[in-house]
Order: C-alpha cells, then sequence, then structure tokens
C-alpha cells in the first residue's frame, strides 16, 4: 500500500482522559487528514493539516505533522464517551497526484463512561 | 440537506454476478471516488473523477469499472462478481481545489456479499 499504519489498533480509556494515536505514510504528500467514523457508517471530516504546516488544533482536537519522519498524531483532550469511534488518517499521493487519496488502517478508540 | 447518497445498503450476489453500485450527491462536487472497505484495512481507493467525462484509477481498481456522465453520479459497476470483492463499499464527493484539498463527504456505504 501507498500508505503506512496508524498505531495503536485499538485503544480503551476512561472518559476525562486523553487519546492520541499516530499514523505513519510512504511518501511526499500535500496535506493530510484525519477522519471519524462511528460503527456502520460512513466517515466524517475532522481536520486538515498542509504539509507545511506542524500543528493544528480545532475544538478538542490537536494534530501534529512531521514530514521529517512521515507521521502526524490526532491527540483527542478531556474525551468523551461519545468519541468512541475508529480514527483514520488519510493523505493524498503527493505532488499533482492530489487527488488520490489513501487511508490508515485506523485506530479504534473506546471511551468508557 | 441529502448529501451523498449509496444504494442499496446491502446487496448480495452469486459469484459472476454483475450489479451496479449507485452513488448521488447534491452538493454539486466535481469530484467524486470509490472506496472498498475490508476488515483491518482501512479504505482503498478503487476508481475516481474530477468531472463529467474524466475517470481514473485508484489503487485497486480491477474488476470495477466506472462512468462519470453528469455531475451529481458515479456509479461503479462490478462485472462479474467474485468472493474478493465482499467488502464494504463507500462513495465520497468533494469540491476540486487542487492540492489544498477539501474535506471528503462520504455516503454511509454499501455493504456487499459475493457467494
Amino acid at each position: 500500500s501507498q500508505q503506512g499504519e496508524e498505531d495503536p489498533q485499538a485503544l480503551s480509556i476512561q472518559e476525562g482522559e486523553n487519546a492520541t494515536m499516530n499514523c505513519s505514510y510512504k511518501t511526499s504528500i500535500n496535506n493530510l487528514q484525519w477522519y471519524r467514523q462511528n460503527s456502520g457508517r460512513g466517515l466524517v471530516h475532522l481536520i486538515l493539516i498542509r504539509s507545511n504546516e506542524r500543528e493544528k488544533h480545532s475544538g478538542r482536537l490537536r494534530v501534529t505533522l512531521d514530514t521529517s519522519k512521515k507521521s502526524s498524531s490526532l491527540l483527542i483532550t478531556a474525551s468523551r464517551a461519545a468519541d468512541t469511534a475508529s480514527y483514520f488518517c488519510a493523505t493524498d499521493a503527493g505532488g499533482y497526484n492530489f487527488n488520490k487519496f489513501y487511508f490508515g488502517s485506523g485506530t479504534k478508540l473506546n471511551v468508557k463512561p | 440537506n441529502a448529501g451523498v447518497t449509496q444504494t442499496p445498503k446491502f446487496q448480495v450476489l452469486k459469484t459472476g454476478q454483475s450489479m451496479t453500485l449507485q452513488c448521488a450527491q447534491d452538493m454539486n462536487h466535481e469530484y467524486m471516488s470509490w472506496y472498498r472497505q475490508d476488515p483491518g484495512m482501512g479504505l482503498r481507493l478503487i476508481h475516481y473523477s474530477v468531472g463529467a467525462g474524466i475517470t481514473d484509477q485508484g489503487e485497486v481498481p480491477n474488476g470495477y469499472n466506472v462512468s462519470r456522465s453528469t455531475t451529481e453520479d458515479f456509479p461503479l459497476r462490478l462485472l462479474s462478481a467474485a468472493p474478493s470483492q465482499t467488502s464494504v463499499y463507500f462513495c465520497a464527493s468533494s469540491q476540486l481545489t487542487g492540492r489544498i484539498n477539501s474535506p471528503l463527504h462520504f455516503g454511509n456505504g454499501t455493504r456487499l456479499t459475493v457467494t
């Protein structure tokens, strides 16, 4: 596959704790996006970070990007039971291939009330 | 606000049968795409389109055909179904904004079983 893995594959935490998940990719990119998938549903966009950005925030979400290590992390602060879902990173193929997207294998997050 | 609509929600096929998965969006998005999701493997791009009359292959195009005659519709055709095509299929659309991607809007998926 074009892209690498996300880790951990599964994460179980208590409500109120922070959740961190990581994504690695193999080639240069233009952008990296994070999506959430509730069981049996389509994916929902969370946040996009450009290759020239290092950190981005949106509400309780914080995303970092390290292009030298080809990796990104998603931090969810003060997690809630409603955050229980699978989380996927997605990258484009870089250069002029910005219309081809590659998804990681996902992190399944369980937030216990 | 319908967004991206996929039909059917569930389908069972016998090996060798053909069928078309439908995808329609009402957001006037130029970009549309099809993915398959298998357990533990994330989503893999099958085909995509950047406008009516323009399609291109993704990561796993074999066994699938697409066409884009209108902006709104992007059907995915399985020519001769095989058990390896058992999967959940997602259609997604977005605006075309060049190098800075726009968020993908996903349908709720079609769960296909090939026996």
